[in-house]
């Protein structure tokens, strides 16, 4: 079945620090890859995503490259702020009948201190 | 717009107890789900709805029901809730075969 794996948090990083998260995935066929981010007492929302391998998604200042010879979809961010202080979930989905269904990482918590 | 909603926010049972969890998206989309999270076990789904009057098993349906109201609303219940239903519930909708979902706020549930 498909999977995903994420790095063991929490990741504790002072403000303006390189981040990178970790997640490589299973699956059969092509899936779309995913990242979604939880602030606290929040539902998650959608940070970035690829459908194809090659394929890079972006957003406020968050990067991550869909690697198929890795299987990875590793999360970048060249300088952290505060403000960044979530949890990330790498995700992947294949569609499934009517409905796409997504199979979560476990997440990992980012701390960013000043 | 709200996107979803979802209510209540908190809830705590008595073992046996049951509860509905409501769930309702203004965005006209035809696909709904229900998840639970659990410390390092990431999210898991219960059901989904892939369109108005169909719902199907996810990974972990046991104890729970749904039903698929109509287009905006998707219920689930608890029909005598056990600790281990202790959770935080997402409710979550997307576009047929679209690649986004959309997520609610969460109903963090204690059962003692």
């Amino acid at each position: 079945g498909n999977s995903v794996t994420q790095m063991e948090g929490p990741v504790t990083l002072s403000e303006e620090a390189f981040l990178t998260i970790n997640c490589t995935y299973t699956a059969t066929g092509y899936p779309s890859l995913f990242w979604y981010v939880q602030y606290p007492g929040e539902g998650l929302q959608l940070l970035l995503k690829a459908t194809k391998a090659d394929d890079k998604g972006s957003n406020k200042g968050f990067e991550a490259t869909y690697r198929k010879e890795t299987t990875s979809f590793h999360l970048e961010k060249g300088s952290v702020q505060v403000s960044d202080s979530a949890v990330y979930f790498c995700a992947l989905r294949e569609a499934f009948g009517t409905a796409s269904k997504l199979t979560f990482g476990t997440g990992t918590r980012l701390q960013v201190t000043l | 717009n709200a996107g979803v909603t979802q209510t209540p926010k908190f809830q705590v049972l008595k073992t046996g107890q049951s509860m509905t969890l409501q769930c309702a998206q203004d965005m006209n989309h035809n696909s709904m789900y229900w998840y639970r999270q659990d410390p390092g076990m990431g999210l898991r789904l219960i059901y989904y709805s892939a369109s108005e009057g169909t719902t199907d098993k996810g990974e972990v349906p046991n104890g729970y029901n749904v039903s698929r109201l109509n287009k905006r609303e998707f219920s689930l219940r608890l029909e005598s809730a056990a600790p281990s239903q202790t959770s935080v519930y997402f409710c979550a909708s997307s576009e047929a075969f679209g690649n986004t979902q959309y997520f609610g706020p969460g109903t963090r549930l204690t059962v003692l």
